[in-house]
C-alpha cells in the first residue's frame, strides 16, 4: 500500500460550479478525515468518518458541502455552488483502528481554485 | 478554529545548527503530534507524545511536553537543507479524534 491518495490533485473551476474530490485511505484504516488548508494557515478540520459513519462535522462545513464514505473505504467530498472563498487545499487523512496507533496519515491534497 | 500557536512563525538557520520550535495549546489533550509539510504538499507525521509523557526522541528529533503550561517544543538537531519545510503541532483531545493544528513554523535551513 502506497498511502493515502487523493484525486484530482488540482482543480480549477468557475464560481457556481460543483466539484467533487475523492480520497482513498490506507486500506486497513477505519477512520478518515477531511481538512481544509488556506495559504499560511494550518489545516482545519471539516469532517470525519469511522467506517461508513460520519461522526462529526465542523461548523466550517456549510450546507454546500457534503461528504460520503458509502462502503467504509474511499470517501468523496462535494462542494456545490462553489464560491471564491472555497479556494484552498483539501486534505484527506486516515488513521488505524483504536489501539493500533494515533498518528494520522495524510494524502497529497487537492488544490482547488475557484475563479 | 486553531488551538495551537507555534513560535516562531518563521526561523532561518545554517545547516548543522539546531532548530527549536514551540507550540502552545488551550485545552486538555490525549496526545500532541508534530507534522512536517513541504511546500504545497501533504503533511508527514513526525512524532507523537502522549499527555503522560514529558520527552520523546526519534532520530534527530526531540519533543518535550509540559501539560501544566500547555506547551510543547520540537528540537531538530544538526539540521540539513532537506529539513526546510513548515512544521505544525496538532493536538488530539481524546485519541483518534480530529486534530487541531496551529499555524505552523516555517523553517529555512541554509546550506
Amino acid at each position: 500500500d502506497t498511502g493515502v491518495s487523493q484525486d484530482p490533485r488540482h482543480k480549477i473551476t468557475k464560481r457556481g460550479q460543483n466539484v467533487t474530490f475523492r480520497c482513498d485511505p490506507i486500506s486497513e484504516h477505519n477512520r478518515l478525515y477531511w481538512y481544509r488548508q488556506t495559504l499560511g494557515q494550518g489545516p482545519e478540520f471539516l469532517t470525519y468518518f469511522q467506517n461508513e459513519a460520519q461522526l462529526e462535522k465542523s461548523r466550517l462545513l456549510s450546507d454546500r458541502f457534503s461528504a460520503e464514505r458509502p462502503k467504509g473505504s474511499f470517501s468523496t467530498l462535494e462542494i456545490q455552488r462553489t464560491e471564491q472563498g472555497d479556494s484552498a487545499m483539501y486534505l484527506c487523512a486516515s488513521s488505524p483502528p483504536t489501539g493500533r496507533g494515533l498518528a494520522q496519515y495524510f494524502g497529497p491534497g487537492t488544490r482547488l481554485l475557484v475563479l | 478554529s486553531q488551538q495551537g500557536e507555534e513560535d516562531p512563525q518563521a526561523l532561518s538557520i545554517q545547516e548543522g545548527e539546531n532548530a527549536t520550535m514551540n507550540c502552545s495549546y488551550k485545552t486538555s489533550i490525549n496526545n500532541l503530534q508534530w507534522y512536517r509539510q513541504n511546500s504545497g504538499r501533504g503533511l508527514v507525521h513526525l512524532i507523537l507524545i502522549r499527555s503522560n509523557e514529558r520527552e520523546k526522541h526519534s532520530g534527530r528529533l526531540r519533543v518535550t511536553l509540559d501539560t501544566s503550561k500547555k506547551s510543547s517544543s520540537l528540537l531538530i538537531t544538526a539540521s540539513r537543507a532537506a529539513d526546510t519545510a513548515s512544521y505544525f503541532c496538532a493536538t488530539d483531545a481524546t485519541g483518534n479524534t480530529p486534530l487541531v493544528f496551529g499555524k505552523g513554523t516555517r523553517l529555512s535551513v541554509i546550506a
